[in-house]
Parts: C-alpha cells; structure tokens; sequence
C-alpha cells in the first residue's frame, strides 16, 4: 500500500524561529499533496493544495507568507512555518494523492495520510 | 466554510454494541470517505462510498450515503475496544480535488 511519512514527528521551538516540516511518499510519486492543521480535540481543516512544480494553492484564510509550501519533487512536499508564534501550535498532517490507483488499492480518489508532526511552540 | 458537520460529537457504548455516525455536508460531492484517527496519530482510510452509491460494507464497517439529503451514516457493528478512535467523513467534490473534513465523532467502546 502508498505510505507517506512525514518528519520530524515532534517539534518544540522558541516563538520568532522559522519550522520546516517534510511530508514523503515512500513508494509512489504523488503530483499532488496536501497541508491540513489540526486543533486538539477538532477536526482536520485543509490549509493548502500543492502541485508538483507549481505554486501552492491555499484556502481562504491561510497566510501563504506565513505557511511556505514548496513541492519540488514528486516524493517530497514541504512546509515551512515562518516566524512561529504560540497560535501556530497544532498537529500539522499532510496527505498525498496517487495520480493512478495501486493495485489492490482503493483507487486514485484516496488521499493517503502522513502520521502528523505535533508543532509546539514556546 | 466547507466543512461538513458530524454527530453525535461523542459517543460511548458498550463492547458488542453496534456504533452509529453521521456526517452532513454542503454541497454537491463525486465521493464521500470516512477515516479513523486514534489520539496524536495520522489518519486511516475505512470506507469509500461514491455519489451513485447507496451503501457500501466492509467487515464490521456499513456506509450509506443520501445524496438528496446530502448525508452519510457509518455503522460499525459489534463494536470492540480497539474501535475506540475518532471518526471523520470527508467529501471529495470532483475526482483530485480537495477533501473537507467532517467535525468528527468520538467513540469509545467500554469493554
């Protein structure tokens, strides 16, 4: 089955420093993943769509300034968080979609997740 | 928003019990899914349910889905302690979109 990893797993930084997160498709190429941020207790809220070579595309109400989305390669999206506060705090999950189904597989409409990296921010 | 709503918030049955979720959403869908996630962890996969389908199994999991109500309902049947996670539903509108996510359900199943 598609895996995706995402590293680091835990995050603790001082507020004003600068946090990258990777998201990786172990064993498939994903042109498309995805940016999800996720408050305790709440649901996953898409932050942004990103393409493989293109720029990121992000939902209403997400600073693309703040939140840097770079997917320069067909097994690796990232994202960046610029200047992290203690509001920026949260579970941050990404998801990369097969462009064909794996065999067996549930087909190219499922997003396969990454385990999620907790962001804390001091 | 987007965002579809699911209910009952929490819910906590007893092992053996069957366990029943709904999910509302907004707008016109190609496909609906529902994902688990355990507490601090990623997401699983469960169930893919497409707009011309009405029902769907898997094992212990039953998916149905309204299209004129625009809502969907997951059951898990004989329920067990290891089901005890969040549930989400997530609606796809076109095939490679964007999926939006449900406010979840929590169930926890005593044993």
């Amino acid at each position: 089955g598609a895996v995706v990893s995402q590293h680091p797993s835990r995050v603790i930084c001082k507020s004003g420093t600068s946090v990258k997160i990777e998201c990786r498709s172990l064993d498939f190429q994903a042109t498309t993943m995805f940016w999800y941020r996720q408050f305790p207790k709440q649901s996953l809220m898409l932050m942004a769509t990103s393409n493989e070579g293109s720029k990121a595309t992000y939902e209403q109400g997400v600073e693309k300034d703040k939140f840097l989305i770079n997917h320069a390669s067909l097994t690796l999206s990232t994202l960046t968080v610029t200047s992290a506060h203690p509001e920026d705090s949260s579970f941050y999950i990404c998801s990369a979609r097969l462009p064909t189904g794996l065999a067996g597989g549930p087909g190219p409409d499922t997003q396969y997740f990454g385990p999620g990296t907790r962001l804390t921010v001091l | 928003s987007q965002q579809g709503e699911e209910d009952p918030q929490a819910l906590s049955i007893q092992e053996g019990e069957n366990a029943t979720m709904n999910c509302s959403y907004k707008t016109s869908i190609n496909n609906l899914q529902w994902y688990r996630q355990n507490s601090g962890r990623g997401l699983v996969h469960l169930i893919l349910i497409r707009s011309n389908e009405r029902e769907k199994h898997s094992g212990r999991l039953r998916v149905t889905l309204d299209t004129s109500k625009k809502s969907s309902s997951l059951l898990i049947t004989a329920s067990r302690a290891a089901d005890t996670a969040s549930y989400f539903c997530a609606t796809e509108k076109f095939t490679g979109n964007q999926f939006y996510f449900g406010t979840g359900t929590s169930l926890t199943v005593i044993p």
